[in-house]
């Protein structure tokens, strides 16, 4: 079985300040590593993706995310941040094979104050 | 492409009834799944589809649950009689193949029963 664990509900920052939103995952197999957000009311949207190869990983929006195979870590990262990247943050794993589900974690909500 | 489209957006109804929420997936997409969003439970993944074929549904929660695909570009998830513990935010989401490229969510239903 796999599973996500997303360190912090919630985390506030100052806008242009830099942020790390932190994801832990756990499965027996080899994984599939995404980040989502969703803005208020709306579904959820693909940042990210880590499939193979480098460990860094860049997206949309500036949000960039480490694969780390020892730590089973994938942690997000922005230098700075705007206002509009007020959202929920969800960190999800995927299992190689013919396992076709996603796992999600909690959530973190950034909150970008002015 | 208009994305996965559900409807309808917002559906209060009355402890007993019966409730009805649609998706249309991404055209050419192969794969079709239900998630359920809750404060204390987050994402949950309750059924998927493949080819409009059910292949997994362990995660509906009870009887009361059903969900069906007639045609590629059309899916139900059926919920009755309805009480409010069911309400949540129902998503929609579709991907080709098996999920690597992420999946495409839409906009999702939110189900209140008083």
């Amino acid at each position: 079985a796999q599973s996500v664990t997303q360190l912090d509900s919630q985390v506030p920052v100052f806008e242009e300040a830099p942020v790390e939103l932190r994801c832990n995952y756990s499965s027996s197999v080899s994984v599939y590593l995404f980040w989502y957000v969703q803005y208020p009311n709306q579904g959820l949207q693909l940042l990210l993706k880590y499939l193979s190869g480098s460990t860094l990983v860049k997206g949309i929006n500036g949000f960039e995310a480490e694969f780390n195979k020892s730590q089973t870590s994938f942690h997000l990262r922005k230098p700075s941040v705007h206002i509009s990247d007020t959202a929920e943050y969800f960190c999800a794993v995927k299992g190689g094979g013919s396992n076709y589900k996603l796992t999600f974690g909690k959530g973190t909500l950034l909150t970008v104050n002015p | 492409d208009a994305g996965v489209i559900q409807s309808p957006r917002h559906e209060v109804t009355e402890m007993g009834q019966e409730v009805t929420l649609r998706c249309k997936p991404i055209s050419g997409h192969d794969y079709l799944f239900w998630y359920r969003q809750t404060m204390m439970r987050g994402l949950e993944l309750l059924i998927y589809f493949n080819n409009n074929v059910p292949i997994d549904d362990s995660g509906m929660p009870e009887d009361r649950f059903s969900a069906k695909m007639p045609n590629a570009s059309f899916s139900t998830l059926k919920i009755q009689p309805s009480e409010p513990r069911d309400s949540a935010v129902y998503f929609c989401a579709s991907s080709l193949g098996a999920g690597t490229y992420g999946y495409t969510f839409g906009s999702g239903t939110r189900l209140t029963v008083v």
